[in-house]
């Protein structure tokens, strides 16, 4: 049973635009949600976090929005670089939880 | 550089083998994690092992088992391979025990083929 979805398995995005990458969960339990990102041959790396209490985190071009009534969290990368192409994942765990639930990935390709 | 080294990088075995993957967290880290990646499937969370305990199990198959050693340093043994253990394994690791107070910094993997 998979508790974190991520639909859209590709996109493509020119460079200079927004890329939003979406994220669905299912269980209410889980307060803390992850943005990774993972280069060919490489594991993921960690990108942003937030915290359950929050809406909203920024770290530079990287902005994570949750919306915990719709149970559905969303990465937005403003402006996108072709060095931003890679598979992110986002993960999620209870406060308490000792490890990640992560959805399936989405393919990031930013065309020069 | 996540500061998490895997050995080896690639495995490739016949069925019905058995197979031990190393991981060496990063300086400092307590826990280390191990995640299988599927063809096509997210991480699936394996198990986590905390100065030594085991702390978390996941959807770890009974032919599968791991350790973490004094060094702090983990093997999973992985026995009597199926084809469908053919995957990518990754070893993560963390400061605490509790995965929404730390960041997990994951290795490079070690891709297991069986034949």
């Amino acid at each position: 049973d998979q508790q974190v979805k991520q639909n859209s398995p590709s996109l493509s995005v020119q460079e200079g635009r927004i890329s939003i990458l979406n994220c669905d969960y299912t269980n209410s339990m889980f307060d803390y949600f992850l943005w990774y990102k993972k280069y060919p041959a490489e594991g993921p790396t960690f990108l942003i976090s937030i915290s359950s209490i929050k809406d909203k985190n920024e770290d530079g071009r990287f902005t994570v929005f949750l919306n915990k009534s719709a149970k559905h969290l969303s990465l937005h990368i403003v402006p996108s670089q072709p060095g931003d192409s890679a598979v992110y994942f986002c993960a999620a765990t209870p406060y308490t939880g000792n490890q990640f639930y992560f959805g399936t990935g989405t393919s990031l390709t930013v065309i020069p | 550089d996540s500061g998490v080294t895997q050995t080896p990088k690639h495995l490739i075995t016949a069925t019905g083998q058995r197979v031990t993957l190393r991981c060496s967290p990063r300086s400092g880290d307590l826990s280390v994690y191990w995640y299988q990646q599927s063809l096509d499937q997210g991480l699936q969370f394996l198990i986590q092992y905390y100065n030594g305990e085991e702390r978390a199990k996941g959807n770890i198959l009974e032919r599968f088992s791991a350790q973490q050693f004094p060094d702090l340093h983990s093997e999973l043994n992985l026995s009597s391979l199926e084809l469908g253990d053919s995957a990518l394994y990754f070893c993560a690791s963390s400061v605490g025990l509790h995965s929404s107070t730390d960041t997990q910094y994951f290795g490079p993997g070690t891709r297991l083929t069986v034949l």
